[in-house]
This record gives structure tokens, sequence and C-alpha cells, in this order.
């Protein structure tokens, strides 16, 4: 289908560990896997994203993997701070020709000083 | 700030009222879109403008309608309000016609309806 299954839905880690989140996704003619942040009562921020013809892409402390073939892709959060704390959504763009983007539900990390 | 504006902030209304919700896109953007969040739940796609047209649609009920105009600001119009339709609003704005890294959401206007 449609959807973007994301897991877990809840993930609670002390400061310095690593956060890991798992998406898995059903359209294989998806392409761009972006990653947005969102703290409370906030707008969603991207703060990283890939496309599908790149497996692993790094930014400081994130990093993304994306494997096309068994469609699931991931958020690696290293070194986490209490400021990593808010809600993460990964998405896919759809595979049709407009902007549309198709959200998980959402992941509430709390990062525990 | 995203460069995405959207008024109101915040709407309180009574069941069966209509309310529209008003977003000005980033400068240069020619695509609007519209997300539909509501509580502890992922964003749900509406509809996008590109360049004053309809492009895409999503999962929109019938009472709700939207459209761009040629300044590029867009309008969600929401009709004959229920309790179910409370819920943040997010505008979007991008470049071109496609998601891109260029993709930046509004802060949201938060509808309450009593």
């Amino acid at each position: 289908g449609e959807n973007v299954e994301q897991h877990p839905s809840t993930l609670s880690v002390q400061e310095g560990d690593s956060a890991v989140i798992k998406c898995t996704y059903s359209d294989s003619a998806s392409n761009y896997f972006p990653w947005y942040k969102q703290e409370l009562g906030k707008r969603p921020q991207l703060i990283i994203d890939i496309r599908s013809n790149v497996g692993e892409k790094k930014d400081q402390r994130i990093a993304v993997t994306l494997n096309k073939t068994a469609k699931h892709f991931s958020l690696h959060i290293t070194e986490t701070q209490p400021e990593d704390s808010a809600v993460y959504f990964c998405v896919r763009g759809d595979s049709s020709n407009t902007g549309k983007l198709i959200f998980g539900q959402g992941t509430t990390l709390q990062v525990k000083p | 700030d995203s460069g995405v504006t959207q008024t109101p902030k915040h709407l309180i209304t009574a069941t069966g009222q209509r309310v529209t919700l008003r977003c000005s896109p980033r400068s240069g953007d020619l695509s609007v879109y519209w997300y539909q969040q509501s509580l502890d739940q992922g964003l749900q796609f509406l509809i996008q403008y590109y360049n004053g047209e309809e492009r895409a649609k999503g999962n929109i009920l019938e009472r709700f309608s939207a459209q761009q105009f040629p300044d590029l600001h867009s309008e969600l119009n929401l009709s004959s309000l229920e309790l179910g339709d409370s819920a943040l609003y997010f505008c979007a704005s991008s470049p071109t016609d496609r998601a891109s890294r260029g993709y930046t959401f509004g802060s949201g206007t938060r509808l309450t309806v009593v």
C-alpha cells in the first residue's frame, strides 16, 4: 500500500547512547526519503534526506541507510543529547510526479540526561 | 522563521461552522501543500497546488476545499466542521512541483472545534 511503517513508536535512551529508528515501505518506485524532526507544538523540520541511488548518508551525529531491495530505511543518531528529544518521522516522496510526502506515524525519542 | 507564513496560529470555532486558513509560501516557491496532523499522529497529505493549479490530492474530505491565488498564497476552507476536524493544519511550500530538500513547513494553524 501507500503507507510507511515506522518502529518503534517510543524510544528512551540515556544521554550519549545511540538511537535507531526503522521504517519500511511497499512502493518500490519511491526514490526520495527525508526524515523530519518535530518538537512539541512546532513545525516539522528536515534533518536529513536520502535518494534511492545512495545507500547511506551521514551528517555529523545523524546517519541514514536505505535498502531499496528490501524497501526499508533507518535513522541512526549517535552520542544522543537531551536536545535530540522530539518526534521523528520517516517519510517517503510519492512515486507519482507530485510533491506529496507520505509520513510514518512517528517515533517519540526521549533522551535522559 | 521558515519563510512560510500561516494565519491564524490558533482558531476555536463551533461545530457546523466554516473557517479559512491562509498560507503564504516562501519567496520564489511555486508549490503549496496542505497537511493535517491530528493528536499524536503523523501528517496526512491533503492537497498540492503548483503555480495556481491543483497538482495532487490526498484523502481530503468533500467539506474541505483549497485554492492557490495568482500571488501564490493559498487558502484552505473547512466547512460544516465536526469535532474530529480538530487538528494542526500545516502548510508547506517548495520551489518546484516535486518533493526535494527545499520543502519547508510553516508553523501551523491549531484548529479546535467545540
